[in-house]
């Protein structure tokens, strides 16, 4: 019963260095999104996606990536890190419908430094 | 444009006491809103929702009112508990806007023995 399953949990990243987040649902859910946690400011979107080969922005989309080829996988790059991007990470995935539940991943703190 | 404000926190409450943390959003059309609870260093859970004027979400003894005539969503329980502590979101969708949320800032809560 694994639901969202976000990967890694912690990660340390110098100024200019990228990476990749991966988060994966086994609910087959054709709507997965991105969010950032700030301390004080609740979450805001990134980007979501509603199906496979299908990505949008979201609220704060600018310095990440995101792709989708799977229906399971939904990816956020970082090509050039920087501090603004020290955040706590969460993938979501809902299913289609007019009113669904978002089920969340347990978050990546990232750190840049 | 849509979004959603939460008292402010922390909140502090010695156990049985009676808890409301208050949310109101501004919304076109019909939302659906949202409670979702965050425990420490866990991910979001879902923890109750409405999807229409006049009902009640409820979980856990917990509840809230769809109030569409004061654009409210206040979470109350009436005798909380040490392991209710936790970071409390109120959300927003749009209809048809899949599990795309809105969310306030968060409200901390902290209930002492």
């Amino acid at each position: 019963n694994a639901g969202v399953t976000q990967t890694p949990k912690f990660r340390i990243l110098k100024i200019g260095q990228s990476m990749t987040l991966q988060c994966t649902q086994d609910m087959n859910h054709n709507y997965m999104y991105w969010y950032r946690q700030d301390p004080g400011m609740g979450l805001k979107l990134i980007y979501y996606s509603v199906g496979a080969g299908i990505t949008d922005k979201g609220e704060v989309p600018n310095g990440y990536n995101v792709s989708r080829s799977t229906t399971e996988d939904f990816p956020l790059r970082l090509e050039l890190a920087a501090p603004s991007q020290t955040s706590v990470y969460f993938c979501a995935s809902s299913s289609e419908g007019s009113r669904p539940e978002a089920f969340f991943g347990q978050g990546t703190r990232l750190t840049v430094v | 444009g849509n979004s959603v404000t939460q008292m402010e926190g922390p909140v502090t409450l010695s156990e049985e006491a009676f808890l409301t943390i208050n949310c109101t959003y501004t919304a076109t059309g019909y939302p659906s809103l949202f409670w979702y609870v965050q425990y420490p260093g866990e991910g979001l859970q879902l923890l109750l929702k409405a999807t229409k004027a006049d009902d009640k979400g409820s979980n856990k003894g917990f509840e809230a009112t769809y109030r569409k005539e004061t654009t409210s969503f206040h979470l109350e329980k009436g005798s909380v508990q040490v392991s209710d502590s936790a970071v409390y979101f109120c959300a927003l969708s749009s209809y048809n806007q899949g599990g795309k949320l809105i969310f306030g800032q968060g409200t901390e809560l902290s209930v002492k023995p």
